[in-house]
Order: structure tokens, then C-alpha cells, then sequence
């Protein structure tokens, strides 16, 4: 069955600090992986996916994820924080072949501090 | 063009009475998914139509939860006899499956309170 964990429910960074936010899965096939962003009172946005194209998969807002086989991971980074990037970020394994539906992680809470 | 949309945003009801929840998805997605968001629990998968095949519903939590989708397009999930413990958002998401790659677009979600 598969399965996401994200590493740290929190994370807080200085504005034009480096973000990294944590996501390790379990997949018995091949998985699709996913980043969604939720901002407070809204619904997820999609930042990226992995399909088994490129590994390292570039995102909407300047993130990027790094899909590594070896480590089972899924990593999101962005150089620079902005004030704007503070939310909340889901990691997400298609849970089905057959259905698609969403496998989340517990979620990583992200505070930029100016 | 429009996105996923549900309603209402907002709801608040007693325990014990039955709640409808809509969900309007984007034209022309065939897939439909419902999940819900709660402190406790994190997001979790509750029922997925796609097209005219049977739904799974392998993730509602109890018998007191349905879900329908009528026409191929809007859905409404019911929860019956709530209770407290089914305060939580309820998210709805719409797709095209496309190569087992789904990806999914999510409504702003309602709020359900329980008193």
C-alpha cells in the first residue's frame, strides 16, 4: 500500500532563506508524486508532480521537487522565501492505478519570519 | 475558466440531523473525488466517481456517509445522523485521468460544525 510522510509538521525560515520541506513515500509500483499548497480558507493548488519523466520537476511559484528512487523521497526546495510563500504543503502518492485517488501526508506548516 | 466549486462554504447543524454537501466540478472532467480535511486525521480519500462505473467508495467511515453524482457532472455527499466527530472540511476535487497521472483540481471546501 502506499504511504507519505512528511518530516516536521513545521518549518519556519527567514524571508530569502533556503526552503526545504520533507516527503518520504511508500509505493509498491512506480508512483506518481505530488506538492499541493494550501493557503489559509482555500483549496489545494497544485504546485508540481512527478510523472517518471525528468526527476527533478520544476513547479508553479519557483519550487522544485527532486524524485529520488534510491531514498524514496520527494523533497520540495525553493531558493529564496518570499512572505508569500506561507501556507500550508501537502505531499501526495496516487494511492490507486485503478482510481487515482490521493494519498496525503500529515502536511508541513510553512512560516516565513521577515 | 471556472473552477471547482461547492456548497456551502459554510455549515453548521446539531447532532443527530442529516447534511447535503454539493459539489459543482469542472466542465468536462470525468473524475470526481471527495476528501476531507480534519485536525485529527489530515486529508483522507472518501469516494471517487468516474464516469458511469461503479463508485469507490472505499473511503467513507461509516454507512451514514453516501455520496451520488447525477448526470455525469454535479455530486452531493450526505452525511446522515451527524455527529461531532464529522466536523471537518470537505473538500471536493475534479479530473481528467490522463495516462495514470491524475491530476486534480480542489474546490475551496465547507466547513461542517456539528453542535
Amino acid at each position: 500500500a502506499q504511504s507519505v510522510t512528511q518530516l516536521g509538521s513545521h518549518v519556519s525560515v527567514s524571508e530569502g532563506a533556503l526552503v526545504l520541506l520533507r516527503c518520504n513515500y511508500s509505493s509498491s509500483v512506480p508512483p506518481y508524486l505530488f506538492w499541493y499548497v494550501q493557503y489559509p480558507n482555500q483549496g489545494l493548488q497544485l504546485l508540481l508532480k512527478y510523472t517518471s519523466a525528468a526527476t527533478l520537476v520544476k513547479g508553479i511559484n519557483g519550487f522544485e521537487a527532486e524524485f529520488k528512487k534510491s531514498e524514496t523521497s520527494f523533497h520540495l526546495t525553493k531558493p529564496s522565501a518570499h512572505m508569500s510563500d506561507a501556507a500550508e504543503y501537502f505531499c501526495a502518492v496516487h494511492g490507486s492505478s485503478n482510481t487515482g485517488k490521493l494519498i496525503f501526508g500529515q502536511g508541513t506548516t510553512l512560516q516565513v519570519k521577515p | 475558466g471556472a473552477g471547482v466549486s461547492q456548497s456551502p462554504s459554510n455549515k453548521v447543524t446539531e447532532k443527530g440531523k442529516d447534511v447535503e454537501l454539493r459539489c459543482d466540478p469542472i466542465s468536462g472532467h470525468t473524475a470526481l473525488y471527495w476528501y476531507r480535511q480534519s485536525l485529527g486525521q489530515g486529508l483522507e480519500f472518501l469516494i471517487y466517481f468516474q464516469g458511469n462505473s461503479a463508485p469507490d467508495k472505499s473511503g467513507l467511515p461509516s454507512d451514514r456517509f453516501s455520496a451520488e453524482r447525477t448526470g455525469g457532472s454535479v455530486s452531493t455527499l450526505t452525511i446522515q445522523r451527524t455527529q461531532q466527530e464529522d466536523s471537518a472540511v470537505y473538500l471536493c476535487a475534479s479530473s481528467i485521468p490522463s495516462g495514470g497521472a491524475y491530476e486534480q483540481y480542489f474546490g475551496p471546501g465547507t466547513r461542517l460544525t456539528v453542535t
